[in-house]
């Protein structure tokens, strides 16, 4: 059974801060999702990664499959970045499949 | 927006009760994935469904079950409700059956009273 361990579990900075939350995972995986939920609860995929790094805006994901850790990095936050921010593992499961073991969730609060 | 939409947004129902949950995914997506969010054990994965089949199973009860119809439109059914089963339920889908990104619906916020 694969875990996902998140940090830091609450997070908050002053606009224009380096933002940075870890994810570690158990057990090999097929590909690291991060995904942002805010507080109306809806849920937006990032990421999804299984090497290397993306960067989307302001927004960079890194992975290192080795050491089964992977990073967001949120560039010159806003406080609109302020919302939940999850890893989750997917590992294939029989003839491919794969739902996802999530973090705990990562609570960041961006203040002005 | 992200394509992939649920009914209903609310459900108030009684312990003891069923219910059916419905997700419409995008155009062109294949696999259904239902994931539950309740606040004290966090998100987890229920099912996933594959061009009607089911492929794979996560920490669902016996009491629900769900099916995927030939025009991909997925139902979570949940029986015999308990106060526990009040939570958040989200459907995502994606293209392929596996190692694909997955979009998320606006989820159904089910109370059982």
């Amino acid at each position: 059974k694969n875990e996902v361990e998140q940090s830091p579990q609450n997070l908050t900075a002053q606009e224009g801060e380096f933002i940075t939350i870890n994810c570690s995972y158990s057990v090999g995986i097929s590909a690291l999702h991060w995904l942002q939920q805010h507080p109306g609860g809806g849920i937006v995929s990032l990421f999804m990664l299984s090497s290397g790094k993306k960067k989307h805006g302001r927004l960079i994901a890194t992975i290192n499959i080795q050491e089964k850790h992977s990073s967001l990095h949120i560039t010159a936050s806003h406080p609109r970045d302020s919302a939940v921010y999850i890893c989750a593992a997917a590992m294939y499961s029989g003839g491919g499949a794969d739902g996802l073991t999530f973090g705990k969730g990562t609570h960041l609060i961006i203040q002005p | 927006d992200s394509g992939v939409t649920q009914t209903p947004k609310h459900l108030i129902t009684a312990t003891g009760q069923r219910v059916t949950l419905r997700c419409s995914p995008r155009s062109g997506d294949l696999s259904v994935y239902w994931y539950q969010q309740s606040l004290d054990q966090g998100l987890q994965f229920l099912i996933q469904y594959y061009n009607g089949e089911e492929r794979a199973k996560g920490n669902i009860l016996e009491r629900f079950s769900a099916q995927q119809f030939p025009d991909l439109h997925s139902e979570l059914n949940l029986s015999s409700l308990e106060l526990g089963d009040s939570a958040l339920y989200f459907c995502a889908s994606s293209v392929g059956i596996g190692g694909n990104e997955q979009f998320f619906g606006p989820g159904t916020r089910l109370t059982v009273l």
